[in-house]
């Protein structure tokens, strides 16, 4: 049982589609996140929200778009993507207190760029 | 620049114990973590060190040397449901999260 959900778990678009990734958490925390799995690969920070606020934004090509409506939602909105953005994507949350602000995952949606 | 390493795939038996380790450079420190990921599922939360020395939990423990820059998480009674990527990350002096790529444990009946 996870707090985090993710939808769809897996997607699959041409490099002309719109899409939209959903997170959501119900762990009453108030910072988000989106990383970037890739096979044999650290996890990659694409995204932080605190507070509704974005904090981080680690280089990301602006194919990817985040939107944050409120702390128990996240989304990222991905177009024109290239075949190297598939990969496993995943969202976590935390409530931040500096220290041991343990980040709790959701099971991540799988994209395949065509 | 940071970097945190670990070895890429270890292979172990069931019943027996196995040792992971982990070694980072940061910017900094501010605690590590020990994540378990099941093929095709999210990543769970294992254990946190941000003091040196050993944390038990059940059958799995995990190290810390600040000095050396080293943790290691030890499983013990391996079990066929253990297989899976266990990934490190430390916090640094900003309180971002730096990763491991993750160890990639086989169980072997």
């Amino acid at each position: 049982e996870t707090g985090v959900t993710q939808t769809p778990r897996h997607l699959v678009m041409g490099m002309t589609n719109k899409k939209s990734l959903k997170c959501e958490q119900h762990l009453g925390h108030n910072a988000m996140y989106w990383y970037k799995q890739s096979a044999k690969k650290p996890l990659e920070l694409m995204f932080v929200y605190s507070l509704e606020e974005r904090v981080e934004n680690n280089s990301v090509p602006s194919r990817f778009s985040p939107e944050c409506p409120n702390s128990s939602h996240l989304f990222l909105h991905l177009h024109t993507l290239q075949p190297e953005d598939s990969a496993l994507y995943l969202c976590a949350s935390s409530q931040e207190n500096r220290e041991a602000d343990t980040q709790y995952f959701g099971p991540g949606t799988r994209l395949t760029v065509l | 620049g940071q970097n945190i390493d670990q070895p890429t795939e270890m292979t172990a038996t069931e019943g027996a114990i196995v040792q992971i380790n982990c070694t980072y450079q940061t910017s900094g420190f501010n605690g590590l973590f020990w994540y378990q990921q099941h093929a095709g599922e999210a990543p769970t939360f294992l254990s946190y060190n941000v003091l040196d020395g050993l944390e038990e939990k059940g059958r799995f423990s995990s190290f810390l040397s600040r000095s050396k820059g080293y943790s290691y998480l030890l499983l013990k009674e391996l079990q066929m449901k253990d297989s899976a990527s266990y990934l490190c990350a430390v916090k640094d002096s900003n309180y971002q999260l730096i990763w491991g790529a993750g160890t990639k444990l086989i169980i072997k009946p």
